[in-house]
């Protein structure tokens, strides 16, 4: 089965500054895809970005990178010149074939 | 504009009711999944659905039950609510893209059972 790995319940960042979120996951699975999700104090689920598991390049969007290192089994998700508006739960997912598992989730914090 | 709405925003429900969660999309996907967010433990699925009338366990699916009888529409069932439900539930939906596709999902069903 399955399992997704955050080992960062909380973390904290200045405003402008770039912090890193980790993730892991484990799957006996070749093809697979990685997301992240940002879900607000308002609870609703905004997808961030995708990395498939034959993707060479990390994945961008914006502020937003996934640190993609296959052979460590790592997602992490970098988010540059962080803004107050970056405060939320962000969730790391995996998905293989049709189904979707997410991790704890990291509580980020962005300071003034 | 994409959409998945869930029936009811807020629902409390005393012990032994039995509770309906109703999930309804318009972006026509063949996958529709329901999961309970519990704090520290992030999102745990409890079941999927990749076609109508079929449906799969996720890793919780102990005290639920799902319907799947049209294809924009996805039920979760408890037969009998107890204490430990009290959860928010999600309900999501994606097309048949294998690993690529990402989840949309509703607003969310926050249950109470006392």
């Amino acid at each position: 089965a399955q399992k997704i790995t955050q080992t960062q319940p909380g973390m904290f960042v200045q405003e402008k500054e770039a912090v890193t979120l980790d993730c892991t996951y484990d799957t006996s699975d070749q093809s697979y895809g990685l997301f992240w999700y940002k879900q607000p104090s308002s609870g609703e689920m905004i997808f961030l970005i995708y990395q498939g598991s034959y993707d060479e390049q990390n994945a961008t969007e914006g502020r937003y990178s996934l640190n993609f290192q296959k052979a460590r089994k790592s997602a992490n998700l970098v988010i540059s010149a962080s803004q107050l508006g970056d405060s939320a739960m962000y969730f790391c997912a995996m998905r293989d074939s049709n189904d979707m598992r997410f991790g704890a989730g990291t509580r980020l914090t962005v300071k003034p | 504009d994409v959409k998945v709405t869930q029936s009811s925003r807020y629902l409390v429900k005393r012990t032994g009711e039995k509770v309906f969660l109703e999930c309804v999309q318009d972006m026509d996907h063949e996958n529709m999944f329901w999961y309970r967010q519990d704090p520290g433990l992030g999102l745990r699925l409890i079941y999927f659905s990749y076609d109508v009338k079929m449906k799969e366990k996720g890793d919780i699916p102990e005290g639920y039950s799902v319907s799947r009888e049209k294809k924009e529409r996805f039920s979760l069932i408890l037969e009998s609510a107890s204490t430990n439900q009290t959860s928010m539930y999600l309900c999501a939906s994606g097309a048949i893209a294998g690993d690529a596709g990402e989840l949309f999902f509703g607003e969310g069903s926050r249950l109470t059972v006392l």
